[in-house]
C-alpha cells in the first residue's frame, strides 16, 4: 500500500524568505501523481502544485516549486518570497492510479502547519 | 466556473443521534470523493464514485455509514447512530476523469 510522510508537524519562515516542507512516499507503481494542497482556516483544499512522475522537470507555479527526486521518493514544495496569506496546512498528497478500474484514489499525508512571521 | 458545495458548514449532535451531510460537485465531474478529516490528521479517503456507482467504500464504517450518489451528480453522507470518534471534518471533492481533485469547504461535526 502507498503511504505518504510529512516529518515536519509545523515549520515557521519570516515574511519575503523562502521555506522548504518535506514530503516522502512510498509505492511500486511507476505512474502517478503527486500534489502539494493548501488548507487554510476556512478549511478549503486548495491545489498549489502538482508533478506528474513520469516528468523528470520540476513543477513550477509562481513563487511554489517542487524539488521530485523519484529515485529517492521524495517531493518537496518551496515557496519563495513568503507571504502572509501563505499561512496555513500544507498536504503532500499521492494519486494512485488503477487502469483496470479507472479510479484515483488520493493518500494523504498529515500536513505541515505553516507560519509566517511578519 | 462554481466550486463544490456543501451543506450544513457546521453540525453538532449528540452520541447516538443521525447526521446528514450534502454535496453537490462541480457541473460535469463524474467522479466524487467523501474524506473524513479528524483534528491533526490528513484526510481519509470513506467512499469514491465514478458517476453514481460506488469504485471505493473500503474505509467506510458500514455499519454506521451510509452515502449515495443519485443521478451521478449531488451526494449524501449519512452517520446514524453517531459515535463520539466521528467528531471530524467531512470533505468532499470532485474531479473530471484523470485530473486533480476540487474541494468544498468541508462540513464540521461536533459528537457531544
Amino acid at each position: 500500500a502507498q503511504t505518504v510522510t510529512q516529518s515536519q508537524p509545523e515549520m515557521s519562515v519570516q515574511e519575503a524568505e523562502t521555506v522548504t516542507l518535506s514530503c516522502t512516499y512510498d509505492t511500486s507503481e511507476s505512474d502517478y501523481y503527486l500534489f502539494w494542497y493548501k488548507q487554510p482556516p476556512s478549511r478549503q483544499m486548495i491545489l498549489v502544485i502538482r508533478q506528474e512522475a513520469y516528468k523528470q522537470q520540476n513543477a513550477t507555479e509562481n513563487r511554489f516549486s517542487v524539488n521530485f527526486q523519484k529515485a529517492a521518493k521524495s517531493f518537496s514544495l518551496k515557496i519563495s518570497d513568503s507571504q502572509l496569506g501563505d499561512a496555513a496546512m500544507y498536504f503532500c498528497a499521492y494519486r494512485s492510479s488503477s487502469h483496470t478500474s479507472g479510479t484515483y484514489k488520493y493518500i494523504f499525508g498529515t500536513g505541515t502547519r505553516l507560519k509566517v512571521l511578519a | 466556473e462554481a466550486g463544490v458545495a456543501q451543506s450544513p458548514r457546521y453540525k453538532i449532535i449528540e452520541k447516538r443521534q443521525s447526521v446528514a451531510f450534502w454535496c453537490n460537485p462541480i457541473s460535469g465531474h463524474a467522479t466524487l470523493y467523501w474524506y473524513q478529516q479528524i483534528l491533526g490528521q490528513g484526510p481519509k479517503l470513506l467512499i469514491q464514485f465514478q458517476n453514481n456507482g460506488v469504485v471505493d467504500d473500503s474505509q467506510l464504517p458500514k455499519d454506521r455509514f451510509s452515502a449515495e450518489r443519485l443521478k451521478g451528480v449531488d451526494s449524501t453522507l449519512k452517520i446514524q447512530p453517531a459515535k463520539l470518534e466521528d467528531s471530524a471534518v467531512y470533505l468532499c471533492a470532485s474531479s473530471l476523469f484523470r485530473e486533480e481533485a476540487f474541494f468544498g469547504q468541508g462540513t464540521r461535526l461536533t459528537v457531544v
